[in-house]
């Protein structure tokens, strides 16, 4: 498959821990993209991270790419409640590909 | 600013009927996509535009049709439904292929 896969399928922390979440992929990239999804709602673009960069901040986001080992990982420092959601990796190329998400549970 | 906004957000239906669901984006954006979303499973991209005029198959495009008439505007058809197309569908659209994608809120379509 040409989808990314995201690790692990599901996580619960506790409100103020780091949330971390990988994305393994087999295919060349130009770029790749993180997406929220909350619960009865579309998904929403977080963070955008070209194939030359290795890092990228937004806010509270911390994304990291590693194309020698065509993996990313998505980093939300202080979670949130707010933050529960699942989390999609997409993978831009010639055509893009979406992976079948990491669910998050921030526990108040 | 309203961006990707998606006609009805519920509808059931029986097998054999059809019905069109509709997309529209308020930001000028050349392409348009729609998705099904089932459990487990992320999202699969069924048909895509890129411009209006254009269409083009995705991933899982049988059973499903499209048109884009206007720039602003993504219609899916669902010629015959049967309950294997019972999903959640989304409508996004962005300004080129590589570029971060808007989405609309989603249809629940449920197909008895």
């Amino acid at each position: 498959s040409q989808q990314g896969e995201e690790d692990p399928q599901a996580l619960s922390i506790q409100e103020g821990e780091n949330a971390t979440m990988n994305c393994s992929y087999k295919t060349s990239i130009n770029n790749l993209q993180w997406y929220r999804q909350n619960s009865g709602r579309g998904l929403v673009h977080l963070i955008l991270i070209r194939s030359n960069e290795r890092e990228k901040h937004s806010g509270r986001l911390r994304v990291t790419l590693d194309t020698s080992k065509k993996s990313s990982s998505l980093l939300i420092t202080a979670s949130r409640a707010a933050d529960t959601a699942s989390y999609f990796c997409v993978l831009t190329g010639n055509q893009f590909y979406f992976g079948t998400g990491t669910s998050l549970t921030v526990i108040p | 600013n309203a961006g990707v906004t998606q006609t009805p957000k519920f509808r059931v239906l029986k097998t054999g009927q059809s019905m069109t669901l509709l997309c529209a984006q308020d930001m000028n954006h050349e392409y348009m996509y729609w998705y099904r979303q089932d459990p487990g499973m992320g999202l699969r991209l069924i048909h895509y535009s890129v411009g209006e005029g254009t269409t083009a198959k995705g991933e899982v495009p049988d059973g499903y049709n499209v048109s884009r008439l206007k720039k602003q505007n993504f219609l899916l058809g669902l010629e015959s439904a049967a309950p294997s197309q019972t999903s959640v569908y989304f409508c996004a659209s962005s300004s080129a292929v590589n570029q971060p994608q808007h989405f609309g809120d989603g249809t629940r379509l449920s197909i008895l």
